[in-house]
């Protein structure tokens, strides 16, 4: 039982590059969701996904779009990396309320 | 806007001391209040939550405490031990969101021996 995975670990990209980050969960959850972690600013939250089929747009969906597998997975992609992307990009699971929310071990971005 | 806030970025403890560590919030119409824990170089671990319509609730060595008169939630840490050094999130659900949490800025927690 791995939870949730997350790959790669680390990457570097170029502005105008583009990328996809991977979730993955083994716990049978209906809700997954992206955050991003910024020094200072705690997690924001990017996109979620109540359910396998539907998205949402969070606080800050800007430059970013989702896509929901399945039920285990659900990518984040950066179409054209921009240095304000820099992060630390954390990916979630949970069931039926959201509150317990299981993260992943986290992928740190730099974008130059 | 609303958000959830931390009074203090950080917070340096002895070993064996209880720590309290604060949270200020705007939304009155939250259903829920939570603790997280993050250690260095993870992710974010769920401690503790409470409902709205309580005070207070308890956990193992944790207790949280919520005032909503004056919209502050607390965690409290009995006998803080190393191991409990990490950056301490509270977060909230707000009642128009779905599943999707709010988080707080975080405070560092630093305990030394």
């Amino acid at each position: 039982n791995a939870g949730v995975t997350q790959t790669p670990k680390f990457q570097v990209l170029k502005t105008g590059q583009s990328m996809t980050l991977q979730c993955a969960q083994d716990m049978n959850h209906n809700s997954m969701y992206w955050y991003r972690q910024d020094p200072g600013m705690g997690l924001r939250l990017i996109y979620y996904s109540a359910s396998e089929g539907t998205t949402d747009k969070g606080e800050v969906p800007n430059g970013y779009n989702v896509s929901r597998l399945n039920k285990r997975e659900f990518s984040l992609r950066l179409e054209s990396a921009a240095p304000s992307q820099t992060s630390v990009y954390f990916c979630a699971s949970s069931g039926e309320t959201g509150r317990e929310q299981y993260f992943g071990p986290g992928t740190r971005l730099t974008v130059t | 806007g609303e958000s959830v806030g931390l009074h203090l970025p950080t917070l340096s403890v002895q070993e064996g001391d209880n720590s309290i560590i604060n949270c200020a919030y705007s939304n009155s119409a939250s259903d829920y209040f939570i603790w997280y824990k993050q250690e260095s170089g993870k992710g974010p671990q769920f401690i503790i939550d409470i409902r709205s319509n309580m005070d207070k609730r308890q956990g193992q060595r944790v207790t949280v405490l919520l005032n909503k008169t004056v919209k502050h939630l607390s965690l409290q840490i009995a006998a803080t031990q190393p191991g409990d050094s990490a950056v301490y999130f509270c977060a909230e659900t707000p009642h128009q969101a779905g599943t999707a949490l709010i988080f707080g800025k975080g405070t560092t927690l630093s305990v030394s021996s």
